[in-house]
Protein backbone atom coordinates (compact mmCIF):
# COMPACT_ATOMS: atom_id res chain seq x y z
CA UNK A 1 0.00 0.00 0.00
CA UNK A 2 1.07 3.66 -0.85
CA UNK A 3 2.05 6.40 1.47
CA UNK A 4 1.69 10.16 1.93
CA UNK A 5 3.87 12.20 3.65
CA UNK A 6 3.10 16.16 4.34
CA UNK A 7 4.90 18.73 5.96
CA UNK A 8 4.72 21.11 7.83
CA UNK A 9 1.96 19.27 10.05
CA UNK A 10 1.28 22.66 11.58
CA UNK A 11 2.19 26.29 10.47
CA UNK A 12 1.56 29.57 11.41
CA UNK A 13 1.82 32.34 9.25
CA UNK A 14 0.98 36.15 9.34
CA UNK A 15 -1.19 37.36 6.28
CA UNK A 16 0.76 38.60 3.55
CA UNK A 17 3.54 35.61 4.13
CA UNK A 18 4.47 32.97 1.17
CA UNK A 19 3.30 29.64 1.82
CA UNK A 20 4.51 25.96 1.04
CA UNK A 21 3.28 23.01 1.24
CA UNK A 22 4.70 20.12 0.14
CA UNK A 23 3.71 16.38 -0.32
CA UNK A 24 5.47 13.23 -1.04
CA UNK A 25 3.86 9.84 -2.15
CA UNK A 26 5.72 5.69 -1.83
CA UNK A 27 4.63 2.88 -2.95
CA UNK A 28 3.11 3.80 -6.21
CA UNK A 29 3.93 5.79 -9.66
CA UNK A 30 2.51 7.23 -11.78
CA UNK A 31 -0.60 8.43 -9.55
CA UNK A 32 -3.00 11.32 -9.79
CA UNK A 33 -2.47 13.54 -7.19
CA UNK A 34 -5.27 16.39 -5.45
CA UNK A 35 -4.71 19.29 -2.82
CA UNK A 36 -7.88 19.37 -0.74
CA UNK A 37 -8.64 22.03 1.85
CA UNK A 38 -10.75 21.37 5.09
CA UNK A 39 -12.15 23.98 6.67
CA UNK A 40 -13.50 24.27 10.31
CA UNK A 41 -16.67 22.39 10.44
CA UNK A 42 -16.88 22.32 7.05
CA UNK A 43 -16.83 19.48 4.23
CA UNK A 44 -13.57 19.10 1.74
CA UNK A 45 -13.12 21.61 -0.97
CA UNK A 46 -10.85 19.95 -3.74
CA UNK A 47 -8.27 23.16 -4.50
CA UNK A 48 -6.04 21.53 -7.33
CA UNK A 49 -5.34 17.80 -9.45
CA UNK A 50 -2.51 16.68 -11.38
CA UNK A 51 -2.69 13.52 -13.90
CA UNK A 52 1.26 14.03 -14.08
CA UNK A 53 4.40 16.01 -13.91
CA UNK A 54 4.20 19.54 -14.93
CA UNK A 55 0.54 19.54 -14.78
CA UNK A 56 -2.16 21.19 -12.45
CA UNK A 57 -5.64 21.75 -13.00
CA UNK A 58 -6.92 24.28 -10.66
CA UNK A 59 -10.85 23.82 -9.24
CA UNK A 60 -11.03 27.09 -7.78
CA UNK A 61 -9.89 30.62 -8.27
CA UNK A 62 -7.76 31.57 -5.45
CA UNK A 63 -4.89 33.38 -4.43
CA UNK A 64 -2.83 29.40 -4.53
CA UNK A 65 -1.06 27.41 -6.88
CA UNK A 66 0.27 24.03 -7.00
CA UNK A 67 3.24 22.41 -8.81
CA UNK A 68 4.77 18.89 -9.86
CA UNK A 69 8.17 18.91 -10.31
CA UNK A 70 8.48 15.61 -9.62
CA UNK A 71 5.91 12.29 -10.62
CA UNK A 72 5.48 12.29 -6.49
CA UNK A 73 5.89 15.44 -5.07
CA UNK A 74 3.38 17.92 -5.14
CA UNK A 75 3.27 21.33 -3.61
CA UNK A 76 0.85 23.74 -2.57
CA UNK A 77 2.04 27.45 -2.73
CA UNK A 78 0.89 31.04 -2.01
CA UNK A 79 2.99 34.05 -2.37
CA UNK A 80 0.86 36.38 -0.11
CA UNK A 81 -1.54 34.70 2.25
CA UNK A 82 -4.58 35.82 3.22
CA UNK A 83 -6.50 35.14 6.73
CA UNK A 84 -9.21 32.88 4.73
CA UNK A 85 -6.75 30.66 3.84
CA UNK A 86 -6.50 29.28 6.94
CA UNK A 87 -7.55 25.14 7.08
CA UNK A 88 -6.42 21.90 7.31
CA UNK A 89 -5.05 20.71 3.87
CA UNK A 90 -5.12 17.57 2.43
CA UNK A 91 -3.12 15.88 0.32
CA UNK A 92 -4.35 13.05 -1.50
CA UNK A 93 -3.36 9.97 -4.05
CA UNK A 94 -4.87 7.83 -6.32
CA UNK A 95 -3.28 3.83 -6.42
CA UNK A 96 -1.73 5.26 -9.95
CA UNK A 97 -0.61 2.43 -12.28
CA UNK A 98 -2.50 -0.16 -9.92
CA UNK A 99 -5.84 2.36 -9.13
CA UNK A 100 -8.79 0.67 -8.19
CA UNK A 101 -10.43 4.47 -8.15
CA UNK A 102 -9.66 4.27 -4.06
CA UNK A 103 -8.09 7.59 -3.00
CA UNK A 104 -5.38 8.01 -0.19
CA UNK A 105 -4.86 10.46 2.33
CA UNK A 106 -2.08 12.15 3.86
CA UNK A 107 -1.99 13.14 7.30
CA UNK A 108 -2.79 16.64 6.86
CA UNK A 109 -1.30 20.43 7.14
CA UNK A 110 -2.79 22.78 9.07
CA UNK A 111 -2.37 26.38 8.42
CA UNK A 112 -3.21 29.36 10.79
CA UNK A 113 -3.10 32.66 9.20
CA UNK A 114 -2.61 35.69 11.58
CA UNK B 1 -25.98 16.95 -10.09
CA UNK B 2 -24.79 14.34 -7.57
CA UNK B 3 -25.55 15.19 -4.02
CA UNK B 4 -24.30 13.20 -1.30
CA UNK B 5 -26.51 12.75 2.11
CA UNK B 6 -25.16 11.20 5.52
CA UNK B 7 -27.92 10.42 8.31
CA UNK B 8 -27.05 10.95 11.21
CA UNK B 9 -25.06 13.86 11.36
CA UNK B 10 -24.04 12.47 14.79
CA UNK B 11 -24.35 9.47 16.49
CA UNK B 12 -23.80 8.10 20.32
CA UNK B 13 -24.01 4.64 21.57
CA UNK B 14 -22.48 2.26 24.36
CA UNK B 15 -19.63 0.17 23.54
CA UNK B 16 -20.39 -3.50 21.93
CA UNK B 17 -23.51 -2.44 19.90
CA UNK B 18 -23.70 -3.02 16.09
CA UNK B 19 -24.61 -0.03 14.30
CA UNK B 20 -25.31 1.10 11.10
CA UNK B 21 -24.40 4.23 9.01
CA UNK B 22 -26.38 5.95 6.06
CA UNK B 23 -25.22 7.17 3.14
CA UNK B 24 -27.23 8.46 0.23
CA UNK B 25 -26.38 9.95 -3.42
CA UNK B 26 -29.24 11.02 -6.10
CA UNK B 27 -27.22 9.85 -9.35
CA UNK B 28 -26.97 5.99 -9.38
CA UNK B 29 -24.85 6.19 -12.22
CA UNK B 30 -21.86 5.79 -9.64
CA UNK B 31 -18.40 4.51 -10.58
CA UNK B 32 -17.59 3.25 -7.28
CA UNK B 33 -18.04 4.34 -3.71
CA UNK B 34 -15.54 5.00 -0.68
CA UNK B 35 -16.22 4.99 2.68
CA UNK B 36 -13.39 7.20 5.07
CA UNK B 37 -12.71 7.54 8.64
CA UNK B 38 -11.16 10.83 10.15
CA UNK B 39 -10.14 11.44 13.41
CA UNK B 40 -9.84 14.70 15.55
CA UNK B 41 -7.34 17.05 13.45
CA UNK B 42 -6.04 13.93 11.32
CA UNK B 43 -5.92 13.02 7.25
CA UNK B 44 -8.44 10.44 6.27
CA UNK B 45 -8.23 7.30 6.12
CA UNK B 46 -9.92 5.04 3.58
CA UNK B 47 -12.22 2.54 5.29
CA UNK B 48 -13.82 0.24 2.34
CA UNK B 49 -13.99 0.92 -1.37
CA UNK B 50 -17.29 -0.85 -3.42
CA UNK B 51 -16.84 -0.73 -7.30
CA UNK B 52 -19.97 -0.06 -8.54
CA UNK B 53 -20.59 -3.64 -10.01
CA UNK B 54 -20.49 -5.06 -6.72
CA UNK B 55 -22.97 -4.79 -3.30
CA UNK B 56 -21.17 -5.43 -0.50
CA UNK B 57 -17.20 -5.06 1.10
CA UNK B 58 -16.10 -6.32 4.03
CA UNK B 59 -13.10 -5.44 6.13
CA UNK B 60 -12.82 -6.65 9.88
CA UNK B 61 -15.57 -5.64 11.77
CA UNK B 62 -16.05 -3.39 8.60
CA UNK B 63 -19.04 -3.89 6.28
CA UNK B 64 -20.15 -1.92 3.48
CA UNK B 65 -23.30 -2.57 0.81
CA UNK B 66 -24.19 -0.97 -1.97
CA UNK B 67 -27.64 -0.55 -3.62
CA UNK B 68 -27.26 1.72 -6.79
CA UNK B 69 -30.98 1.61 -7.84
CA UNK B 70 -32.26 2.79 -4.13
CA UNK B 71 -29.03 5.29 -4.62
CA UNK B 72 -27.78 3.82 -0.89
CA UNK B 73 -24.87 2.58 0.76
CA UNK B 74 -24.81 1.33 4.75
CA UNK B 75 -21.32 1.07 6.65
CA UNK B 76 -21.98 -1.62 9.26
CA UNK B 77 -19.76 -1.43 12.35
CA UNK B 78 -20.01 -4.76 14.25
CA UNK B 79 -19.24 -5.00 18.06
CA UNK B 80 -18.57 -1.26 18.28
CA UNK B 81 -15.57 0.19 20.06
CA UNK B 82 -14.36 3.27 21.50
CA UNK B 83 -11.51 3.30 19.09
CA UNK B 84 -14.10 3.40 16.75
CA UNK B 85 -14.92 6.85 17.41
CA UNK B 86 -14.04 9.45 14.96
CA UNK B 87 -16.40 11.05 11.78
CA UNK B 88 -17.15 9.04 9.07
CA UNK B 89 -17.40 10.59 5.60
CA UNK B 90 -19.12 8.27 2.23
CA UNK B 91 -17.98 10.29 -0.99
CA UNK B 92 -18.13 9.21 -4.99
CA UNK B 93 -16.50 10.16 -7.88
CA UNK B 94 -17.55 11.95 -11.18
CA UNK B 95 -16.38 12.58 -14.45
CA UNK B 96 -13.81 15.59 -13.60
CA UNK B 97 -11.42 13.84 -10.84
CA UNK B 98 -13.87 15.41 -8.48
CA UNK B 99 -15.46 13.55 -5.38
CA UNK B 100 -18.54 14.39 -3.98
CA UNK B 101 -18.97 14.37 -0.10
CA UNK B 102 -21.38 14.09 2.32
CA UNK B 103 -20.72 15.74 5.46
CA UNK B 104 -19.90 13.15 7.51
CA UNK B 105 -21.67 11.18 10.63
CA UNK B 106 -19.39 11.85 14.16
CA UNK B 107 -19.74 8.83 15.89
CA UNK B 108 -19.23 8.10 19.37
CA UNK B 109 -19.28 5.06 21.23
CA UNK B 110 -19.40 5.45 24.66
CA UNK B 111 -16.94 3.21 27.22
Amino acid sequence: SQTIHQWPATLVQPVGSPLSLECTVEGTSNPNLYWYRQAAGRGLQLLFYSVGIGQISSEVPQNLSASRPQDRQFILSSKKLLLSDSGFYLCASDGGEANTGELFFGEGSRLTVL
Amino acid sequence: KQEVTQIPAALSVPEGENLVLNCSFTDSAIYNLQWFRQDPGKGLTSLLLIQSSQREQTSGRLNASLDKSSGRSTLYIAASQPGDSATYLCAVPTLSYQLIWGAGTKLIIKP
